[in-house]
């Protein structure tokens, strides 16, 4: 089967540096997405992991390790606009099929 | 321009009744997608077409009925509507390929009372 996790919710500081975790398990992994979607709007690409390591995109980044199944999305330099839902999704071989996570719900306070 | 649109975006209904979501997407992509994402935000895939044909049913009940005419549109018709069918449902589009970015429309928001 398939299967991923991740905080239902999180809350930050305005300025702050929050990490959002994922695990998986899922057969014929291929990379992993990270998505955000504003209450009421639709999901938006963020990142796509297919190596190992760490990839920056401003202010935010994505990790990927595929022997341990673990994935985390770094937010640095929060800002308001950052609160929103962020999914972890796993990309699998042979295309069409993208399984998204929970979302992870992320409050910033001032 | 609107990459992935779809119509309309509320839609309230009664138990029993029968109504169409449509989509359309100006992105040139080969693979168009039904997404379900329920009150507790679980983003479910339901059905996934590749140039018009169907590539993935992940088991839904077949009183939903999706429609590719063409590989730039992917309707979505459903039957005796059921009070567990509200949720929103997005309409999303990629160029298919593994590892390639989805792109969702605005997502309609369907209520069954």
């Amino acid at each position: 089967g398939q299967n991923i996790d991740q905080p239902t919710e999180m809350t930050a500081t305005e300025g702050a540096i929050v990490q959002i975790n994922c695990t998986y398990q899922t057969s014929g992994f291929n990379g992993l997405f990270w998505y955000q979607q504003h209450a009421g709007e639709a999901p938006t690409f963020l990142s796509y992991n297919v190596l190992d390591g760490l990839e920056e995109k401003g202010r935010f980044s994505s990790f990927l390790s595929r022997s341990k199944g673990y994935s985390y999305l770094l937010l640095k330099e929060l800002q308001m606009k950052d609160s929103a839902s962020y999914l972890c999704a796993v990309d699998r071989t042979g295309g069409f099929k993208t399984i998204f996570g929970a979302g992870t719900r992320l409050f910033v306070k001032a | 321009d609107t990459a992935v649109s779809q119509t309309p975006k509320y839609l309230v209904t009664q138990m029993g009744n029968d109504k169409s979501i449509k989509c359309e997407q100006n992105l040139g992509h080969d693979t168009m997608y039904w997404y379900k994402q329920d009150s507790k935000k679980f983003l479910k895939i339901m059905f996934s077409y590749n140039n018009k044909e169907l590539i993935i049913n992940e088991t839904v009940p077949n009183r939903f009925s999706p429609k590719s005419p063409d590989k730039a549109h992917l309707n979505l018709h459903i039957n005796s509507l059921e009070l567990g069918d509200s949720a929103v449902y997005f309409c999303a589009s990629s160029p298919g390929v593994t590892g390639n970015t989805i792109y969702f429309g605005e997502g309609s928001w369907l209520t069954v009372v």
